[in-house]
Parts: structure tokens; sequence; C-alpha cells
């Protein structure tokens, strides 16, 4: 079984500051994690993905993401957020093989950028 | 090339009717999944499909049906809608490792 926990449901930094959205995940099988972005009445957008090859995973936007599997926690970080990255973020975690089609995802997390 | 389509985009259905929500997956994509999103929660999976068989199914009653046709789009049907239902339904085709994911259909049921 596989499971996502996002701790902090709203983040808020200024323009400029660093950004980090935590996430850990709980695995019985090694886990394939994504992050996804949400803009207001839109779907999902892929950010970044770790499906067992490097653990620093880059992604768009200039966002990044570090797969620790001792902490079990895949988050996500930015070094200089922008207004544009006001979003809901979400992370996810999936099994191999024939269970890649069930995405299990955490409960999100705002980002505020304040100018 | 077009990402997911997903259609109609809004829908009101009133307590105890049937509603039927369309995908379209990425052309050459074979995968079809669903979620469901309620307000200030993350996406919930549905069901799985590829190559037109279910592959998966979440925890949600039997009210809850889906289909995916020759062509690899899909169909997510719900009978006897309850308050409960109201939420962002959302498609997604997957392609190797990678979901893809369409703009969703809003259900409201009143």
């Amino acid at each position: 079984a596989q499971s996502v926990t996002q701790l902090g449901s709203h983040v808020s930094v200024s323009e400029g500051a660093l950004v980090l959205l935590r996430c850990n995940y709980s695995s019985s099988v090694p886990p394939y994690l994504f992050w996804y972005v949400q803009y207001p009445n839109q779907g999902l957008q892929l950010l970044l993905k770790y499906t067992s090859a490097a653990t620093l995973v880059k992604g768009i936007n200039g966002f990044e993401a570090e797969f620790k599997k001792s902490e079990t926690s895949f988050h996500l970080t930015k070094p200089s957020a922008h207004m544009s990255d006001a979003a809901e973020y979400f992370c996810a975690v999936s099994g191999g093989g024939s269970t890649l089609g069930r995405l299990y995802f955490g409960r999100g997390t705002q980002l505020t950028v304040w100018p | 090339d077009a990402g997911v389509t997903q259609s109609p985009t809004h829908l009101i259905k009133t307590r105890g009717q049937h509603v039927t929500l369309r995908c379209s997956p990425i052309s050459g994509h074979k995968s079809v999944s669903w979620y469901q999103q309620v307000l200030g929660q993350g996406p919930q999976f549905i069901f799985q499909y590829y190559e037109k068989e279910e592959r998966g199914r979440g925890n949600f009653p039997d009210r809850f049906s889906a289909r995916q046709f020759p062509n690899y789009s899909s169909e997510l049907n719900v009978n006897a809608l309850l308050l409960g239902d109201s939420a962002l339904y959302l498609c997604a085709s997957r392609a190797g490792d990678t979901q893809y994911f369409g703009p969703g259909t809003r259900l409201t049921v009143l």
C-alpha cells in the first residue's frame, strides 16, 4: 500500500525567498514519486518525478526535489520564489508495474507568494 | 499534440440523477485513470483502465462505473447522485511512468 503525507496545508513566502514544501511517503514497494501543481480551476501539471534513477530530480520552473529513502521524504524546493508560483502543490506516490496508473495523493499545500 | 480532453467542463445535477463524464486521452496513450477531487483535498483514485480492461479500482461504491472504448477514450458513470459526489473529476492518460491530467469536469449536485 502507498500513501503520502504533506506537512503544512499552507506555506507563505516572500518573492525571492526559498520555497520548501514537505512530503513524506509510505510504500510497501519501491516508490515512484511525483509533484504536481494545480492552478485555480485547472487540472494537474507535472512538475517533476522520481522513478529510481538519480535521487536529486530537477523539474520545470526551477523546482527540484530530493528522494531520501532513510527519511522516506521527497521534499520540493525552489531557491527563489516568483509570484507566478502561487498555486496548490500535490505530492503523489505510485508503485511500479501494473499499479503505475494509480496515484495516491497528499492533501496538498497551498503556496502563497507575497510581493 | 492535444492534451487530455474532458467533457463537459461543468455540470449541475440533482440528487438521485445519473451522470456521464467523458475523457479523450493523449493520442497513443492506452491507459486512462479517473480521480475525484473534493474541494480542499487531493485527488482520490477511482478507476484505472488499460486496453479496455479495468486494471484497478479505488474505494468507491458500486454507483461509480467506467468503461474504455476501442479508441481508448473513456466514460465515467455515476448513478443515484448524492450531495457528496460534488467534486472535480479528473481524467489522466499514461505513457510509461507518467500520468498527464485533463482540465477536469466540475460536477455540482444540488
